[in-house]
């Protein structure tokens, strides 16, 4: 089947950028999107690009879309410690469901 | 405000004893969705209801039942829960399926079986 991968851990001082990658491989893929999950929480959505951009910036965060290589990847500039989380990477296609990378943990330290 | 609401957020069970877990929500969509989450692992889609549609995920074990009596509310129905059922259910909700269906995650009910 299509496979989402992302790498499970990172860790970065507060105050530095982070810089979560994902590889998807459904090259029909028309929305991809980043969820953050704190601690005993559910799922919340960050931001998503539609697959016609290759760019997304919304306040600290910047997403990065390169359709060719089939990467995305969410940039958090000024990393707080409340950023620290799991971020999920899903994308859809269609009728499709939304299929999920396996979560990268972030981990900032002060 | 418009939200997904699951309870109870914790649940503990005995092994093989029967146990519901609640999703509602406000938001008039018209799927709900039901996923389980194992510890560091994405969340698995166990099924879903469009409208009153239901649609089971290929691998999902005949122990795991859901009903969906009206727009609002959706039930997961475990009947006879094992050790290895042990997640988090993660209820979701979107407006329908297609081109774009964000979906909307409530809480999680973390499942304990004994």
């Amino acid at each position: 089947g299509e496979d989402v991968e992302q790498s499970l851990f990172l860790s970065v001082r507060e105050g530095d950028s982070s810089v979560i990658n994902c590889t998807y491989t459904d090259s029909s893929s028309t929305y991809l999107y980043w969820y953050k999950q704190e601690p005993g929480a559910g799922l919340q959505l960050l931001t998503y690009i539609f697959s016609n951009m290759d760019m997304k910036q919304d306040q600290r965060l910047t997403v990065l879309l390169n359709k060719k290589d089939k990467h995305l990847s969410l940039r958090i500039a000024d990393t707080q410690t409340g950023d620290s989380a799991i971020y999920f990477c899903a994308e859809t296609s269609n009728n499709n469901d939304m299929r999920f990378g396996a979560g990268t943990r972030l981990t900032v330290k002060p | 405000d418009a939200m997904v609401i699951q309870n109870p957020r914790y649940q503990v069970t005995q092994f093989g004893k029967p146990v519901t877990l609640s999703c509602s929500q406000t938001l008039n969509h018209n799927v709900m969705y039901w996923y389980q989450q194992k510890s560091s692992q994405a969340p698995k889609l166990l099924f879903h209801y469009y409208d009153k549609d239901f649609n089971n995920e290929a691998d999902t074990p005949d122990n795991f039942q859901s009903r969906r009596p009206n727009t609002s509310f959706c039930f997961l129905d475990i009947r006879s829960p094992g050790l290895g059922d042990a997640a988090m259910y993660l209820c979701a909700t979107s407006r329908g399926r297609g081109l774009y269906n964000e979906q909307f995650f409530g809480p999680g009910t973390r499942l304990t079986v004994l």
